[in-house]
């Protein structure tokens, strides 16, 4: 079946750098993916919409040169945190709807960790 | 606008019973729902979807129940097992292939 990978699965960085989060359909095209993150016990947010060959949408509230995403490919989404921060340490996770489907798969998530 | 909640945040069931978790959701136009099982550390897991042009839709040990008139979606889980512990979302596939997840409700099991 279809797999949506992300690498790492867990970071630990200094406050002040930043980190890259990679987020990859393994067996389909994705020209659009998503990033979410989830704080403890908490839901699932929205961040934004990574768009295959053109910028990325970001849900409000969202800072667009803090949290900078790259979808260079059908099958690849970057997500990177820049100057991190303890505030920013949260599950991020990706989901990729599969090319004219409604079907979407998630990501296993990434633990981000700022200390 | 779009939002999806919850009324229960945790649900606490005896093992071999039946298991009923609720979603209240505001948007009207909203027409495709997606219920998801979230364990620890974790992403998200596909359960069962259903369109609003169905009331009812089972899979295996799992129904979704949706009532359009007073907008709410129960997800039930029959003969709960230990290995059905964990969080479950509903969410709302909006516009745009956006999924809206609610709060989520952590479900534990009694021995």
């Amino acid at each position: 079946g279809a797999v949506v990978s992300q690498h790492p699965s867990w970071v630990i960085c200094k406050s002040g750098t930043s980190v890259k989060i990679e987020c990859r359909s393994l067996d389909f095209q994705a020209t659009t993916m998503f990033w979410y993150r989830q704080f403890p016990k908490q839901s699932l947010m929205l961040m934004a919409t990574s768009n295959e060959g053109s910028k990325a949408t970001y849900e409000q509230g969202v800072e667009k040169d803090k949290f900078l995403i790259n979808h260079a490919s059908l099958t690849l989404s970057t997500l990177t945190v820049t100057s991190a921060h303890p505030e920013d340490s949260s599950f991020y996770i990706c989901s990729a709807p599969r090319v004219y489907t409604d079907t979407q798969y998630f990501g296993p998530g990434t633990r981000l960790t700022v200390l | 606008g779009e939002s999806v909640g919850l009324h229960l945040p945790t649900l606490s069931v005896q093992e071999g019973d039946n298991s009923i978790i609720n979603c209240a959701y505001s948007n009207s136009a909203s027409d495709y729902f997606i219920w998801y099982k979230q364990e620890s550390g974790k992403g998200p897991q596909f359960i069962i979807d259903i369109r609003s042009n169905m009331d009812k839709r089972q899979g295996q040990r799992v129904t979704v129940l949706l009532n359009k008139t007073v907008k709410h979606l129960s997800l039930q889980i029959a003969a709960t097992q230990p290995g059905d512990s964990a969080v479950y979302f509903c969410a709302e596939n909006s516009s745009a292939s956006k999924i809206i997840f609610g709060s989520g409700t952590r479900l534990s099991i009694r021995p």
